[in-house]
């Protein structure tokens, strides 16, 4: 069975704090995404890597970066937390030549 | 730009079947989605559909395609309290892996 896990299920920071959300797989996965998901907005892609050190902006890059040093991990930074970025995160992972994506439980950041 | 549309929410009694809707609007879709998010959790494939298919069925799941109206629905036949949960409608048009995600609708059932 594929495994996709987060560092943290629920994490509260103060505004202007550095965040590391972690998210690592365990099926050698080419492909990593993370996600954000508020109400009736549904999941928004913020930034997905498709090797390692490799990275491509989502729909809503502004105010995070990630990171891929190893294969199996994928890390999402927000540099200066906000109050409008407390939301739940979501990670997944996929090989080539499929999209089914793989998603981890979430982490539900809320910045105060 | 590619859109997909759901409506946020749909209330069902339990053993009535429940019908989820999902309009898009690229006709380049490749492969459909549904993933099912139960509360607290992440979210987990439930089915999927290639283009070429019009109907999917697995078990009390059905997936009905219609390309023309680029309209995707998924039936839950016997609805039980253990579908309650949010279901994503989700599309593959491009070659990065990345899918296009519908907002998600609340299956709320009702005793």
């Amino acid at each position: 069975d594929v495994k996709v896990t987060q560092s943290s299920r629920y994490l509260v920071k103060r505004t202007g704090e550095k965040v590391f959300l972690e998210c690592v797989q365990d099926m050698d996965h080419e492909n990593m995404f993370w996600y954000r998901q508020d109400p009736g907005l549904g999941l928004r892609l913020i930034y997905f890597s498709y090797d390692v050190k490799m990275k491509e902006k989502g729909d809503i890059p502004e105010g995070y970066s990630v990171s891929r040093e190893k294969k199996e991990r994928f890390s999402l930074i927000l540099e200066s937390a906000s109050t409008n970025q407390t939301s739940m995160y979501l990670c997944a992972s996929t090989q080539d030549n499929s999209y089914e994506q793989y998603f981890g439980p979430g982490t539900r950041l809320t910045v105060t | 730009g590619e859109d997909v549309e759901q409506s946020l929410f749909l209330s069902v009694r339990e053993g009535d079947s429940s019908v989820i809707n999902c309009t898009y609007t690229d006709s380049s879709s490749t492969y459909l989605y549904w993933y099912k998010q139960e509360p607290g959790a992440g979210l987990q494939l439930l089915t999927y559909i290639f283009s070429n298919m019009d109907m999917k069925q697995d078990q009390r799941l059905t997936v009905l395609l219609n390309k023309k109206d680029k309209h995707l629905s998924l039936r839950i036949a016997d609805t039980q309290t253990g579908d309650s949960a949010i279901y994503f409608c989700a599309e593959h048009v491009d070659s990065n892996y990345q899918l296009i995600w519908g907002a998600g609708t609340k299956l709320i059932i009702k005793p």
